[in-house]
């Protein structure tokens, strides 16, 4: 069985600050990453996904996030956050097996942009 | 575009009733899912279904049921209402494949078990 952990469930940073959104993992296959966002009182959209290749994936909004196989770690981070950043961020696997297609989803972190 | 609506928005009912949540899309999608989301526990799976007359359980199937009679259309029922089925649905869906799909999520419905 698969499982998602977000460290963090709140994270509060300053205007054009860095940001650094945490996600580990456990599973016993090798697994698809995805970080999806949701903004207030919508549904939740994909920000980015790893499936193979390169380690470090870019996303829409000038997000970013690094698949680490030795650490089970898939960290979400963007260089300079904007008020319009503020929303609650999932991160999410799916693992390669007959159930490749269902995610597990972390708890979510709420990002809060202050001014 | 194509979209994946979902109805009521909000919906308040009492316990014991049954209720009926509709989700559809027009993405012609064959992977369907229905998400509950609460607070401290993120997406969890109730049901989903990989194509017309296909359904399967989730994580937290209990008291719901789903039937996919079209490529269009999920809907989800709880037989007899309770108050720990008050929570924010979601629907979404993606392609057919291998796992690496992105699923397209609806608008949720919040509903409410007095």
């Amino acid at each position: 069985a698969q499982s998602v952990t977000q460290l963090d469930s709140q994270v509060p940073v300053f205007e054009e600050a860095p940001v650094e959104l945490r996600c580990n993992y456990s599973s016993s296959v090798s697994v698809y990453l995805f970080w999806y966002v949701q903004y207030p009182n919508q549904g939740l959209q994909l920000l980015l996904k790893y499936l193979s290749g390169s380690t470090l994936v870019k996303g829409i909004n000038g997000f970013e996030a690094e698949f680490n196989k030795s650490q089970t770690s898939f960290h979400l981070r963007k260089p300079s956050v904007h008020i319009s950043d503020t929303a609650e961020y999932f991160c999410a696997v799916s693992d390669l097996t007959g159930s490749a297609r269902q995610l597990t989803f972390g708890s979510g972190t709420q990002l809060t942009v202050l001014p | 575009d194509a979209e994946i609506t979902q109805s009521p928005r909000h919906k308040i009912t009492e316990t014991g009733r049954q209720v009926t949540l509709a989700c559809h899309q027009t993405w012609n999608h064959n992977n369907m899912f229905w998400y509950r989301q609460d607070l401290g526990h993120g997406l969890r799976l109730i049901h989903y279904s990989y194509g017309v007359h296909d359904t399967n359980k989730g994580e937290v199937s209990d008291g719901y049921s789903v039937s996919r009679s079209n490529t269009e259309d999920l809907p989800l029922t709880l037989e007899s209402a309770a108050s720990s089925q008050t929570s924010v649905y979601f629907c979404a869906s993606s392609e057919a494949g291998w796992g690496g799909e992105t699923q397209y999520f609806g608008p949720g419905t919040r509903l409410l078990v007095l």
